[in-house]
Parts: structure tokens; C-alpha cells; sequence
């Protein structure tokens, strides 16, 4: 079974702060993803990576940039926390050499930025 | 450009009814077509691909190319199908992007 993990369920941040959101998977995948969850918006793609150190805008880059130094990490950075950045994080790892671009999706992160 | 759209926010059913949450894509290509499903405190995991052409949990959705529909079925709804669905359209290539749709949630109502 792919699992993908995220460091944290839930986290609260101070408007301003930096803030490092990770995700580990475990099945090699070349692929990995991050993704804004908000009702009524669906998921929007914020960034994701093809290759180590290689990365990619997705549809909302802005307030964000991303870090993968090693295949299986891929870490969402949030420069300068701002309170709409409150949002659902999702994680997300591929393998399209394997004939689908099916995606495995971690538990997801909810940060609050007061 | 590459869209997928699911009209519906939310869709109130009983117990027994049918269920069909919509699905329309745009793309010029061949697409390959998923249903992901999200259960309340759960991953976002996901149902059933169009080229599989299988039945998960009693869900069906046949690829309507001339219609651009990718719409999701069940003949009889039950409580433990209330959850959040989305339809994801794959543009292809390596990236292995999707596109999701709005989400549509499901309540089955008892």
C-alpha cells in the first residue's frame, strides 16, 4: 500500500510566521503535489515536482514555494503567513511511468493562521 | 483549456434512491477520467478510473466522449456513501497533473 504521511493534522500560526508543511511518501513515486482544500473551490494546485529538486507552479503559487532535495520529501513553505492561507493541505504522490496518473493523497493538514 | 465541472454543491438523497453526481469535462484529447471520494475524518482516496470500467461499492460512470460527461452512479444510495466527491480529469503527460472538479457532497439521508 502507497502511504503517504504529513507532518502535521493541525497546525496554528501567527499571521506572519514561516511556516514548513512536509510530506513523506514511501512507494518511489516520481510525482509529488500539494493541493489547497476549500469548500465550494475544490482542489486547487498550488505546486508540484517531477523529479528531485525539480518543481512546478500549479493554478496558486503565490505566498507559497516548495523544497524536494530528496524523492520521497516534498515540503510546502509558506514565507509570510497570512490569514487567507487558513486553508486544508493536501499531499499527494504519483508514478505515471506505471500507466496511470492516479494520485495517493495524505491525511491532510489544517492550518489556521490567526 | 482543460476544466471539469460538477454542478451540483450538494445532493440530498434517501436511502434506496438512485444517485447520479455530474461530471462534464473539457479537453481536446483522450482523457482519463477519475472519481475520488473523501469520507468524513478520511484521506482523499480514490473510487474508480474510467479505463478500468469497474464497479466500486456499487458506483458506476461510463465516459460520455460525446458528451464530455463523466457522470457517477448508484442504483440504490446508502448512509455510508454520504461523503465528498470529485471528479479529476488527467491532461496526460509526465507530470501526472489532475484537474478537479468543485466537489459535489453526497448526503444520504436515512
Amino acid at each position: 500500500d502507497v502511504k503517504v504521511t504529513q507532518s502535521s493534522r493541525y497546525l496554528v500560526k501567527r499571521t506572519g510566521e514561516k511556516v514548513f508543511l512536509e510530506c513523506v511518501q514511501d512507494m518511489d513515486h516520481e510525482n509529488m503535489f500539494w493541493y489547497r482544500q476549500d469548500p465550494g473551490l475544490g482542489l486547487r494546485l498550488i505546486y508540484f515536482s517531477y523529479d528531485v529538486k525539480m518543481k512546478e507552479k500549479g493554478d496558486i503559487p503565490e505566498g507559497y514555494s516548495v523544497s524536494r532535495e530528496k524523492k520521497e520529501r516534498f515540503s510546502l513553505i509558506l514565507e509570510s503567513a497570512s490569514t487567507n492561507q487558513t486553508s486544508m493541505y493536501l499531499c499527494a504522490s504519483s508514478f505515471p511511468p506505471s500507466g496511470t496518473h492516479e494520485q495517493f493523497f495524505g491525511p491532510g493538514t489544517r492550518l489556521t493562521v490567526l | 483549456a482543460q476544466r471539469v465541472t460538477q454542478p451540483e454543491k450538494l445532493l440530498s438523497v434517501f436511502k434506496g434512491a438512485p444517485v447520479e453526481l455530474k461530471c462534464n469535462y473539457s479537453y481536446s484529447g483522450s482523457p482519463e477520467l477519475f472519481w475520488y471520494v473523501q469520507y468524513s475524518r478520511q484521506r482523499l482516496q480514490l473510487l474508480l478510473r474510467h479505463i478500468s470500467r469497474e464497479s466500486i461499492k456499487g458506483f458506476t460512470a461510463d465516459l460520455n466522449k460525446g458528451e464530455t460527461s463523466f457522470h457517477l452512479k448508484k442504483p440504490f444510495a446508502q448512509e455510508e456513501d454520504s461523503a465528498m466527491y470529485y471528479c479529476a480529469l488527467s491532461g496526460g503527460g509526465n507530470t501526472g497533473k489532475l484537474i478537479f472538479g468543485q466537489g459535489t457532497t453526497l448526503q444520504v439521508k436515512p
